[in-house]
C-alpha cells in the first residue's frame, strides 16, 4: 500500500496568492483527516471526511481556508488568499473506522512570505 | 529574548535503558487514547492505543499505561535504540472522531 500520498510536500508563495493541497487516502479508508501543524500550537485538526462528506469543520481558522472530497480518493485543502500567519506543515491523515489509528501522509511544508 | 512557541518536554535517554514519556490529559471523559511518533520531517505514525477500560497494554517494546483517576498516560520504550528517537505525541480522542494532541516530547537517544 503507498500509504496517504500528500503534494506538494513543499509549497513557498506569497501573500495573498492561493494555495491549494492536494490528499489521497488509503484506498478503503472512509475517513479523512486535514490537521496543521506549527511550534505554536502543535497539531490541530481543521476539518474531518467521512464518506467525503464533511463532518466537524469547526477547526478550519477563517472562510479563507476551504476543504472539499469530491470523491473517495482525493481531497483539497484551499486557502484563498493566504497569509504569513498561515505557514505550516499540514497533514492529511485517513483511517478506515475513525478515531482509530490515523494514517497520516508526509505533510506539506507551506511557507506564505 | 524569551522564545515564542510549545515547550516541549525533552528526554534524553542512553542507548539501551528504559524510556518514559508521560503525558496529562484534560478530559474525563476521553475514552481512547493513543500514542504516535514523528520523526524529523515526517508525519506521525501510530504507536499504541488504548481504551479507557484497560490500565495497561503491551506492544512490541512498548508499554502503555493508564490511569484514569489522575488522567494521567505513560509510554515506557524497552531498551531504547538510536531510530527511537523523535517526537512523541500522546492523543485523547473525546467520543467524536476528534482526537486531540498533546504538545509532544523530544526523546533523543545518547548512543
Amino acid at each position: 500500500d503507498a500509504g496517504v500520498i500528500q503534494s506538494p510536500r513543499h509549497e513557498v508563495t506569497e501573500m495573498g496568492q492561493e494555495v491549494t493541497l492536494r490528499c489521497k487516502p488509503i484506498s478503503g479508508h472512509d475517513y479523512l483527516f486535514w490537521y496543521r501543524q506549527t511550534m505554536m500550537r502543535g497539531l490541530e485538526l481543521l476539518i474531518y471526511f467521512n464518506n467525503n462528506v464533511p463532518i466537524d469543520d469547526s477547526g478550519m481558522p477563517e472562510d479563507r481556508f476551504s476543504a472539499k472530497m469530491p470523491n473517495a480518493s482525493f481531497s483539497t485543502l484551499k486557502i484563498q488568499p493566504s497569509e504569513p500567519r498561515d505557514s505550516a506543515v499540514y497533514f492529511c491523515a485517513s483511517t478506515r473506522q475513525g478515531p482509530g489509528e490515523l494514517f497520516f501522509g508526509e505533510g506539506s511544508r507551506l511557507t506564505v512570505l | 529574548g524569551e522564545s515564542v512557541g510549545l515547550h516541549l518536554p525533552t528526554l534524553s535517554v542512553q542507548e539501551g535503558d528504559n524510556s518514559i514519556i508521560n503525558c496529562a490529559y484534560s478530559n474525563s471523559a476521553s475514552d481512547y487514547f493513543i500514542w504516535y511518533k514523528q520523526e524529523s520531517g515526517k508525519g506521525p505514525q501510530f504507536i499504541i492505543d488504548i481504551r479507557s477500560n484497560m490500565d495497561k497494554r503491551q506492544g512490541q517494546r512498548v508499554t502503555v499505561l493508564l490511569n484514569k483517576t489522575v488522567k494521567h498516560l505513560s509510554l515506557q520504550i524497552a531498551a531504547t535504540q538510536p531510530g527511537d528517537s523523535a517526537v512523541y505525541f500522546c492523543a485523547e480522542n473525546r467520543g467524536d472522531y476528534k482526537l486531540s494532541f498533546g504538545a509532544g516530547t523530544t526523546v533523543t537517544v545518547r548512543a
